[in-house]
């Protein structure tokens, strides 16, 4: 079956600085990965995607990259503010509908 | 997306009795799943749902252990059997949609069980 990594385990960044969370997974089969942020005591919320046919996806201070022939992704936050606390988790798909398999999380402190 | 509901958002129970859990979506979905997460890990999929069949189980899950209904394309129900506080964790439920190349999935609020 498919297995995501995921890098750093935490990640401290001061307000205004960039972020950066990696993610590898091992099926070349996988084309769909989604990353989620949970707020303590929330539920995961899909804050953007990617699919296999693109590289790239921007959404304003997020933006996520996609290397297929190394099969990993990252997460990119750019000017972090304190809101952007929280833990983030990636996953990987490999057809629609099927099931999402999860990194182990990143917890992120923007520090004021 | 859709507005999932999920009762009861948390409960305390006794080893060795049993808890269902009712997931409700607002509108029909193609795909629903149950996770487990324990304090400050990861999500683990326990099961995906399929209306009007049994549930698919990943390793490591069995149906004894967690039965899961889903009668219709709007609801369903995972229930944790002859608990044990290793039990104690947040049940999450989620929904997709199969549509295109749609692949997105949306949780529910979560259901954190504490079994003593």
């Amino acid at each position: 079956g498919e297995n995501v990594e995921q890098h750093p385990s935490t990640l401290s960044v001061q307000e205004g600085d960039s972020a950066v969370i990696k993610c590898t997974y091992s099926d070349s089969a996988s084309n769909y990965f989604p990353w989620y942020k949970q707020e303590l005591g929330k539920r995961p919320q899909l804050i953007i995607d990617i699919r296999s046919n693109v590289g790239e996806k921007k959404d304003q201070r997020i933006a996520v990259t996609l290397n297929k022939t190394a099969k990993h992704f990252s997460l990119h936050i750019t000017e972090t503010q304190p809101e952007d606390s929280a833990v983030y988790f990636c996953a990987a798909s490999m057809a629609t509908g099927n099931q999402f398999y999860f990194g182990t999380g990143t917890s992120l402190t923007v520090i004021p | 997306s859709a507005v999932i509901s999920q009762k009861p958002s948390r409960d305390i129970c006794q080893r060795g009795t049993s808890l269902t859990i009712q997931c409700q979506v607002d509108s029909q979905v193609t795909m629903m799943f149950w996770y487990r997460q324990q304090p400050g890990q990861s999500l683990t999929l326990i099961a995906t749902a399929n209306q009007g069949s049994e549930a698919t189980y990943e390793s490591g899950f069995v149906i004894d252990k967690f039965p899961i209904s889903r009668p219709n394309l709007t609801f369903s129900t995972l229930t944790v059997s002859n608990m044990s506080p290793e039990d104690s964790s947040i049940y999450l439920c989620s929904v997709g949609w199969t549509s295109g190349i749609d692949n997105e999935q949306f949780f529910g609020p979560g259901t954190r069980l504490t079994v003593l």
